[in-house]
Formats: C-alpha cells, structure tokens, sequence
C-alpha cells in the first residue's frame, strides 16, 4: 500500500538558521511527490512538487526539496528560516496506479524562534 | 478568480441531522476531491471526482455521499451526522494529469453534537 510518514509532529529552529521537514514514501513505481503548508485557520497551500528530473526542487517562499530515490525520501529545506514560516507542513504523494488519489502524511508543525 | 470556495465556514449539528457542505471552483478543473483533517491523521480522502458525472470513493468514504453535475461544482452530503465526523472538511480540485498540484478551498469546520 502507498504510504507517506512525516517522522517529527513538530520542528523547533531558530529564526536565520536552516530548517529541515523530513518525509519519508512507500509507493510501487515513480512517485509524484509534493509539499503544501497551512496556515492557521485556512486551506492548504501549494509549496513545491517532484515529477521527474533534477532531484532537487525548487518553490515557493524560498523553499526547496531533495528526492532522495535510495532513501525514498523527499525532505523539505529552507536555507534561513523566518518567523512566518511557522505553519503546518505536509508531504503528499500521488497514487502512480493512476487513480486521482493523493495520500497526505500526518503534517510537521514548523516553529521558527525569534 | 475566486479559486474554490467552501460554503459555510462553520456548521454545528445534531446527531442524525443532514446537511450538504458546497464546493465550488471557477478554475475550470476537472479533478476534484474532498477530504476531511483530523489532529494527529493528516488529511484523508472521503470521495473524488475525475470530471462531470463520475466520482469515486476515497479512504473515508462512509456516512458521505457526492454527486458531481457539473464541472465546477462538488457538494458532499452526510447523510446522518455522527460525533466521529466532527472535524475540518476541506475541499480541492486540480487540472487533469497526474502531477498537478491541488487547490484546496478554505475549509468548513463541522462539530456534530
């Protein structure tokens, strides 16, 4: 079955330092893989994707991911954190047996310290 | 644009009560799904819908129905409220393929009582 695991419910960083969100897949054939964040009280927003190509993406507010195809892993970084970036933070994959199903992990809250 | 919108932001229920939560997008997707977010669980598919006409179940799929007449509209229906089906429901749609991201509505807190 495909799956996807965010490892930590929350990460702490100081603000200016770099920030590192882990996520982890389980899926038979290629993955399309994606990140979105969540800001209090309001829908998810689109950060960054991996289709196919450079292993490392780039998006949205500064952010970037590294698919890592050995570790089936896709973590999400950010080279200096701010403030705003504290939000709820999740990795999804899309089914690749064709269905029009994404499968969310169980979201990272992202804190950046003044 | 208006992107997709959710309508009511918030409801309250009584068990067994019926309501429709509405999903409208003016995007011109074909795709669109509806999930519900509960703490420590992420987000889980309750029923999706491929175009006009067609839709399927997700993961969560009991207690809920949909219907999908036409392209930029996707109600989900409960049928008979419980208290497990307290939570934040969330809508979203995208353009047809298989790597496009989606576009999530602002989300109707639900509380069934």
């Amino acid at each position: 079955a495909q799956s996807v695991a965010q490892p930590e419910d929350q990460v702490n960083v100081a603000e200016g330092n770099p920030l590192t969100v882990k996520c982890t897949y389980s899926v038979s054939g290629n993955p399309y893989l994606f990140w979105y964040v969540q800001y209090p009280n309001r829908g998810l927003q689109f950060l960054l994707k991996y289709i196919t190509g450079d292993n490392l993406v780039k998006g949205s507010y500064g952010f970037e991911a590294e698919f890592n195809k050995s570790q089936t892993s896709f973590h999400l970084k950010k080279p200096s954190a701010l403030v705003s970036d504290s939000a709820l933070y999740f990795c999804a994959v899309r089914d690749p047996s064709g269905t029009y199903k994404y499968i969310f992990g169980t979201g990272t809250r992202l804190k950046v310290l003044a | 644009n208006a992107g997709v919108t959710q309508t009511p932001k918030f409801q309250v229920l009584k068990t067994g009560q019926s309501m429709t939560l509405q999903c409208a997008q003016d995007m011109n997707h074909e795709y669109m799904s509806w999930y519900r977010q509960d703490p420590g669980m992420g987000l889980r598919l309750i029923h999706y819908s491929v175009g006009a006409g067609i839709t399927d179940q997700g993961e969560v799929p009991n207690g809920y129905n949909v219907s999908r007449s036409t392209t930029e509209d996707f109600p989900l229906r409960l049928l008979s409220a419980a208290p497990s089906q307290t939570s934040v429901y969330f809508c979203a749609s995208s353009e047809r393929g298989s790597y496009n991201e989606q576009f999530f509505g602002p989300g109707t807190r639900l509380t069934v009582l």
